[in-house]
C-alpha cells in the first residue's frame, strides 16, 4: 500500500514569509510526527499529534512551528515568518500507536525547504 | 534531554569489507532503532531492538542492544555498493508519544 507521502518535495521561500508543508500518512496510523533534519546534526522533533488532536504545539526555536490535522491521515506543518535558519529537510513520520512501546515510525521522503 | 552520540561520522570502505558503527547515550533507552537514509529519501527502518543484550540480524546487518541500555552497535558484513547511505541510530524519548531522538548519522561510502 501507499507509504507516507509529503508535498511539495522542494520549497523555496523568501525570508519572513509563512510556509505550509503537507503530509499524507499511512491509513490507520494514529500518531503523526514532524522532524527537522539538518546536515550533520541529525533530526529533531518539531511537533506531533495523535488522532485529530494536535498534541504539541511547541517548536524550536520558538512558537513559529505548528501542525494542523484537517483529516485523520493528513497533517500540515506551518512555519510562520520563516528565517534562513529554517532551511532544512522536514520529515513527516507516522505510526500505528503513540507511546514508546514498539512504536515503529514510517517516514516520508521529506520536503527540502530553502529560505532565501 | 537524552542525547545520542553516534560514531564514526563517516566511513569510506571497499566493497566486501565489514562496517561497524555505534551509538552511545548518557541515559537509558528502552528501545534502539537503526535507520538507513538514501539521498532524497526518508529514513527506512533496518532493525529494532527492544531488550537489553538483544542481538538481532537482518540479512547482512546485525545490531545489538547494549547490556547497560546506553549503547547500541550496528554491523554490516561484506558490504556492497547499495549499502551506501547515511545510517542513523534512534530511540524514543522518555516522555509519552514516542518522539524519536536521533544520532547525527554515519555516512557510509563503498568503493568497488
Amino acid at each position: 500500500g501507499a507509504g507516507v507521502s509529503q508535498s511539495p518535495r522542494y520549497k523555496v521561500a523568501k525570508r519572513g514569509r509563512d510556509v505550509a508543508l503537507r503530509c499524507d500518512s499511512i491509513s490507520g496510523h494514529v500518531t503523526l510526527y514532524w522532524y527537522r533534519q539538518t546536515l550533520g546534526q541529525g533530526s529533531e522533533v518539531l511537533t506531533y499529534s495523535q488522532s485529530d488532536a494536535q498534541r504539541d504545539k511547541s517548536g524550536r526555536p520558538s512558537g513559529r512551528f505548528s501542525a494542523e490535522r484537517p483529516e485523520r491521515s493528513v497533517s500540515t506543518l506551518k512555519i510562520q515568518r520563516t528565517e534562513q535558519g529554517d532551511s532544512a529537510v522536514y520529515l513527516c513520520a507516522s505510526s500505528t500507536t503513540g507511546g514508546t512501546s514498539k512504536n515503529i515510525q514510517y517516514f516520508g521522503a521529506g520536503t527540502r525547504l530553502s529560505v532565501l | 534531554g537524552q542525547q545520542l552520540n553516534q560514531s564514526p561520522q563517516s566511513m569510506f570502505i571497499q566493497e566486501g569489507e565489514d562496517v561497524s558503527m555505534n551509538c552511545t547515550s548518557s541515559s537509558i533507552f528502552n528501545t534502539w532503532l537503526w535507520y538507513k537514509q538514501d539521498p532524497g529519501e526518508g529514513p527506512v527502518l533496518l532493525i529494532a531492538l527492544y531488550k537489553a543484550g538483544e542481538l538481532t540480524s537482518n540479512g547482512r546487518l546485525t545490531a545489538q542492544f547494549g547490556i547497560t541500555r546506553k549503547d547500541s552497535f550496528l554491523n554490516i558484513s561484506a558490504s556492497i555498493p547499495s549499502d551506501v547511505g547515511i545510517y542513523f541510530c534512534a530511540g524514543p524519548a522518555t516522555d509519552s508519544w514516542g518522539k524519536l531522538q536521533f544520532g547525527a548519522g554515519t555516512q557510509v561510502v563503498v568503493t568497488p
